[in-house]
């Protein structure tokens, strides 16, 4: 079965400064691979997903980046955080052909 | 582009009761899910329901599917205090899931022991 790791669980990071999550999955190859954020009390947006190697899509314009340098692992960015860029960062795999989608146990970034 | 809504967006109930929730989205789809997430937690995905389908099954839950209203709900019966959570729904897009889920907002449940 599929394993996603996510790290770091908590965050605390100045306005201002960059930024980087990791996220790495075990168990499957070739996974498509998706970055949600979820704000406080609310559902999950799509922020990117991608289907290979050095494949990103961008569902919404935004301060953050995501980059894919090996199959199994995707890193969202950002050079510069905002303090709108709080939030719960939820990293996903699957979702192709009617399969459902796996998540991991997500970063809490808070900004100050 | 299409979005599941869910209500109600809070629901307690007391243990053993059934609780519904109810969902409603607006372009076609190829599937709708729910998913559970426990406070603090990623998601956990619950049941997958395909739009040629009308109800499905698995344990304590029940979902239906109704195309013709875009709406579907989720019933979990005697209900359970670790059935506290928050229950998205959610739908695929043109790509079949491939492109992501759109979620809605969510019902939180709790379940009074």
């Amino acid at each position: 079965s599929q394993t996603i790791h996510q790290w770091p669980a908590t965050l605390v990071q100045p306005v201002g400064s960059p930024l980087s999550l990791e996220c790495t999955v075990e168990g499957t190859s070739n996974p498509n691979l998706y970055w949600y954020r979820q704000a406080a009390g609310r559902g999950l947006q799509l922020l990117f997903y991608s289907v290979g190697i050095g494949q990103i899509s961008s569902e919404v314009p935004q301060n953050l980046s995501a980059s894919r340098p090996q199959d199994r692992q995707f890193i969202l960015s950002s050079k510069k955080l905002l303090l709108s860029d709080s939030g719960f960062y939820l990293c996903a795999t699957g979702g192709a052909g009617n399969q459902p989608q796996h998540f991991g146990d997500g970063t809490r970034l808070s900004i100050l | 582009s299409q979005q599941g809504e869910e209500d109600p967006q809070a629901l307690s109930i007391q243990e053993g009761e059934n609780a519904t929730m109810n969902c409603s989205y607006k372009t076609s789809i190829n599937n709708l899910q729910w998913y559970r997430q426990n406070s603090g937690r990623g998601l956990v995905h619950l049941i997958l329901i395909r739009s040629n389908e009308r109800e499905k099954h698995s344990g304590r839950l029940r979902v239906t599917l109704d195309t013709s209203k875009k709406s579907s709900s989720l019933l979990i019966t005697a209900s359970r205090a670790a059935d506290t959570a928050s229950y998205f729904c959610a739908t695929d897009g043109p790509g079949g899931g491939a492109d992501g889920l759109t979620f809605g907002k969510g019902t939180h449940l709790i379940i009074q022991p």
